[in-house]
């Protein structure tokens, strides 16, 4: 078991382009989460899937953003257009999703984007 | 609204202190509570949890914490601090009824050797 990981690291790219950020969960994980974190501020929610589905999504999370999970494994996330203000560490999570434990989540290093 | 509040942003102690960080809580229902730890230059960890019974609950590296309801508080403390505890530390709010987490903005500690 190697935690959950997040590629790539760091992004560096420039406005109105449009990046794509993979999480892979802990294996076996049912539940996966994405959260939004900017300097000096705790993690936002995002998102989260339970399997394949897509069950909860933040008004943070506007239409130039989109998550998939097709297969119930690994998820991405992407940002079409990006702004400026789009900057910030990307965080996924996930979770066993079973009972007594579901909301126990596990964190990945994070996807640090920087727009220019 | 559910919202998370730590009231401390930045703690300064020196080695051996004892510290007590402040969490509060905004929710009418039953929350399941958190609180993890980022290392510098680490991913977030968790230090401990709160789902149901004993309000006092430990975790790792000699933290505890202290659920308490009329209070709507969750506040983490250790007895004695060491150099190595110098991280950012999170407290959060989980509903049983979401799968989201409701974090507050964090408490800098920062321990002198």
């Amino acid at each position: 078991d190697t935690g959950v990981s997040q590629d790539p690291r760091h992004k560096i790219t420039k406005r109105g382009q449009n990046v794509t950020f993979r999480c892979d969960p802990i294996s076996e994980h049912n539940r996966l989460y994405w959260y939004r974190q900017t300097l000096g501020q705790g993690p936002e929610f995002l998102t989260y899937f339970q399997n394949e589905a897509q069950l909860e999504k933040s008004r943070l999370l506007s239409d130039r953003f989109s998550a998939e999970r097709p297969k119930g494994s690994f998820s991405t996330l992407e940002i079409q257009r990006t702004e400026q203000g789009d900057s910030a560490m990307y965080l996924c999570a996930s979770s066993p999703g079973l009972a007594g434990d579901s909301e126990t989540q596990y964190f990945g290093p994070g996807t640090r984007l920087l727009v220019l | 609204a559910q919202s998370v509040s730590q009231h401390n942003h930045h703690v300064i102690l020196s080695e051996a202190a004892s510290l007590e960080l402040g969490c509060n809580y905004s929710y009418g229902g039953t929350v399941n509570l958190f609180w993890y730890v980022q290392y510098p230059g680490q991913h977030l960890q968790l230090l401990l949890k709160y789902f149901s019974g004993d309000p006092l609950v430990k975790g790792i590296k000699g933290f505890e914490a202290e659920f308490i309801k009329s209070k709507f508080s969750f506040n983490l403390r250790k007895p004695s601090v060491q150099w190595s505890d110098t991280a950012e530390y999170f407290c959060a709010m989980g509903s049983s009824n979401t799968g989201k987490l409701i974090f507050g903005q964090g408490t800098t500690l920062q321990v002198k050797p």
